[in-house]
């Protein structure tokens, strides 16, 4: 069973730390994205990578830096967590033939005071 | 930009009626229509997929219905049950590229 996890489920922070979330996929996967999900807005892409050390800007990477070292990890930072940064965070994953069946996490709902 | 608009943002059914949600896209290189299921707490799951060779696609009591010309399609949900309320999100890909609508919040009434 295709398994993408996601280090924390909830998570509360205050304006200016640095946040870290990290993603795992045991599907071996080459294809890794973050994105935000907001009602009425869908599911929003930050970052993706197609391959180890190799990263692309989504459509709203400002604010955000990410880290693929190993194949089935990818990290989504927040350099300096701003209060507009709350949000539900997916990480997804995908076999390089496409970015068409993506795999998702749970999810991680980040909460900035 | 919106490249996929997703209609309606909510949507109540008696169980046992008919769910449709409908997608229209823009990008005319998107050639993989996939719509999503996302349970409360859960992220989201692949429901069913098409690609624009054909214009119906039938899984069960769901259905994509598929209109080229008009760069629109659609989930119907027969016989919704209440196990059926979700949040879906139709997408469009091709071309490296992949867009998600808003979403639809299902709910079905027992």
């Amino acid at each position: 069973d295709v398994k993408v996890t996601q280090s924390s489920r909830y998570l509360v922070k205050r304006t200016g730390e640095k946040v870290f979330l990290e993603c795992v996929q045991d599907m071996d996967h080459e294809n890794m994205f973050w994105y935000r999900q907001d009602p009425g807005l869908g599911l929003r892409l930050i970052y993706f990578s197609y391959d180890v050390k190799m990263k692309e800007k989504g459509d709203i990477p400002e604010g955000y830096s990410v880290s693929r070292e190993k194949k089935e990890r990818f990290s989504l930072i927040l350099e300096s967590a701003s209060t507009n940064q709350t949000s539900m965070y997916l990480c997804a994953s995908s076999h390089q033939t496409g970015l068409e069946t993506q795999y998702f996490g749970p999810g991680t709902r980040l909460l900035v005071l | 930009q919106q490249q996929v608009k997703q209609s309606p943002q909510s949507l109540i059914v008696q169980k046992g009626g008919i769910s449709i949600i409908n997608c229209a896209y823009e990008n005319t290189a998107f050639d993989y229509f996939p719509w999503y299921q996302q349970f409360p707490g859960k992220g989201p799951a692949l429901l069913i997929a098409i690609r624009p060779d054909v214009s119906e696609k039938k899984e069960g009591r769901f259905t994509i219905s598929f209109n080229k010309s008009a760069k629109q399609f659609s989930l119907h949900i027969m016989d919704s049950q209440p196990g059926d309320s979700a949040t879906y999100f139709c997408a469009a890909s091709g071309n490296n590229d992949m867009r998600f609508g808003a979403g639809t919040r299902l709910t079905v009434k027992p």
